[in-house]
């Protein structure tokens, strides 16, 4: 158990639908970043937060978001899905990004079915 | 921009026997480099990482990993593979002078034991 907590578990919704996935880092953990992995990309950075302020993106769609709220737990919100939007949806925590050296501890995921 | 590549989509190994998973990173300078493994319905837990200093690691479970800068490499071993140990393998890389950018994986590795 890496202390990363996601949910909902598995989350099936049709086309053109919203969703919110959720995530709470680590105690004592600042950062959080979100990733999507899917057969044909494989694993692919979406967006990081640090202490509540977006601090970079990878390649998320305009049509995804995501904040970090004062506790710390983060929502990436997913609009007009599509049915390439399928993936397991990973969250990842790290103490902050700085200057030192920095491992990121993953979530068990939500798997996100479009149909 | 980083990249990982993975050459093996997939191996087998009779139980018992050594492992050796190949990595192969692109950058500009010596990255932070790590290993995690992702068993089936499960989120990816770290294995190890290389971050400076002796470039032999040793991680979790029994594996190690050694980074080679003249063949930008950073392998992963263990010398008697378990039946437990079936499950997709990932190298990543992270930049250095900042952790605000995610990590980029290779496309994996699936290890399937042989008894």
């Amino acid at each position: 158990d890496s202390g990363v907590t996601q949910t909902p578990k598995h989350l099936i919704t049709a086309t053109g639908q919203r969703v919110t996935l959720r995530c709470s880092p680590r105690s004592g953990d600042l950062s959080v970043y979100w990733y999507q992995q899917s057969l044909d990309q494989g694993l692919q950075f979406l967006i990081h937060y640090y202490n509540g302020e977006e601090r970079a993106k990878g390649n998320i769609l305009e049509r995804f978001s995501a904040q970090q709220f004062p506790d710390l737990h983060s929502e990436l919100n997913l609009s007009s899905l599509e049915l390439g939007d399928s993936a397991l949806y990973f969250c990842a925590s790290s103490v902050g990004p700085g200057t030192a050296p920095y491992e990121q501890y993953f979530g068990p995921g939500t798997r996100l079915t479009v149909t | 921009a980083q990249s990982v590549t993975q050459p093996d989509i997939h191996i087998t190994v009779s139980e018992g026997a050594s492992l050796e998973l190949r990595c192969n990173y692109s950058y500009g300078a010596t990255p932070y480099l790590f290993w995690y493994v992702q068993s089936p319905g499960q989120g990816l837990q770290l294995l190890l990482k290389y971050f400076s200093g002796d470039t032999l690691v040793q991680g979790i479970k029994g594996f190690e990993a050694e980074f080679k800068r003249s063949q930008s490499s950073f392998n992963l071993r263990k010398p008697s593979v378990h039946w437990s140990d079936a499950a997709e393998y990932f190298c990543a890389v992270g930049a250095r002078g900042g952790g605000a950018d995610g990590l980029t994986f290779g496309k994996g590795t699936h290890l399937i034991i042989q008894p």
